[in-house]
């Protein structure tokens, strides 16, 4: 059973709208992040996070934000959706060294239109 | 110049073949390294770490070469099932130990 979960798993959604992608862990890891990636195409960066109260942007400039009020969760919000915002978002988290490698959630598939 | 460069491929070989991936890194100073296995469309996830003195896991051996930053995984026997996209992972700073992902090699194993 899966120790990190997003969702929703697809969403399909108009230009404009505001959206959340919830990422949750139960692992009790105090680093977490969120990358974006397209198909066939490699993993970015995009946030990441520290612990409660941290958020650092990636390497890969985004206009979506993202928060970290309770370790378990770091949500991401677009505030108005673009069709160029259309790709697969991924949710990680590691303990605090990353001797562990990082453990991914399923990921959210955004579509624009 | 990337930190973790990986030939894409794709690596077309047939069953019961043995394939082998490298990879190198830049930063000197990475200290963990990790070959990762993607599916088609779904998340990343852990194949092996990989340490200084090599390790093997079944049909999977990673090698590490620090003087030549250089990473390996050889898989034997490839099943149909191998075919996936393999990342090569490796820490990039010190600080906070971000993890610098490869953009992987794409290896299809055919009947």
């Amino acid at each position: 059973e899966a120790d990190i979960y997003q969702t929703p798993r697809y969403l399909v959604i108009g230009t404009g709208k505001k959206i959340t992608l919830e990422c949750s862990q139960t692992m009790g890891h105090d680093k977490m992040y969120w990358y974006q990636q397209d198909p066939g195409m490699e993993l970015h960066l995009i946030h990441y996070s520290y612990g409660v109260n941290s958020t650092e942007k990636g390497d890969l400039s985004s206009e979506s934000t993202v928060s970290r009020i309770r370790t378990e969760h770091f949500p991401l919000t677009l505030e108005s959706a673009r069709p160029s915002h259309t790709s697969q978002y991924l949710c990680a988290s590691s303990e605090w060294t990353g001797n562990y490698g990082y453990t991914f959630g399923s990921g959210t598939r955004l579509t624009v239109v | 110049r990337k930190e973790v460069e990986q030939d894409p491929g794709p690596f077309n070989v047939p069953e019961g073949a043995t394939v082998a991936f490298n990879c190198t890194y830049s930063n000197s100073a990475s200290q963990s390294f990790f070959w990762y296995r993607q599916d088609c469309r779904k998340e990343p996830k852990l194949l092996m770490s990989v340490y200084s003195s090599g390790n093997e896991d079944g049909r999977f051996t990673a090698q590490l070469n620090r003087a030549s930053q250089y990473i390996s995984l050889l898989i034997r026997d490839s099943k149909l099932s191998d075919s996936a996209t393999y990342l090569c992972v490796v820490n990039g700073d010190t600080g906070f130990q971000k993890l610098v992902f490869g953009t992987g090699t794409r290896l299809l194993v055919s009947p």
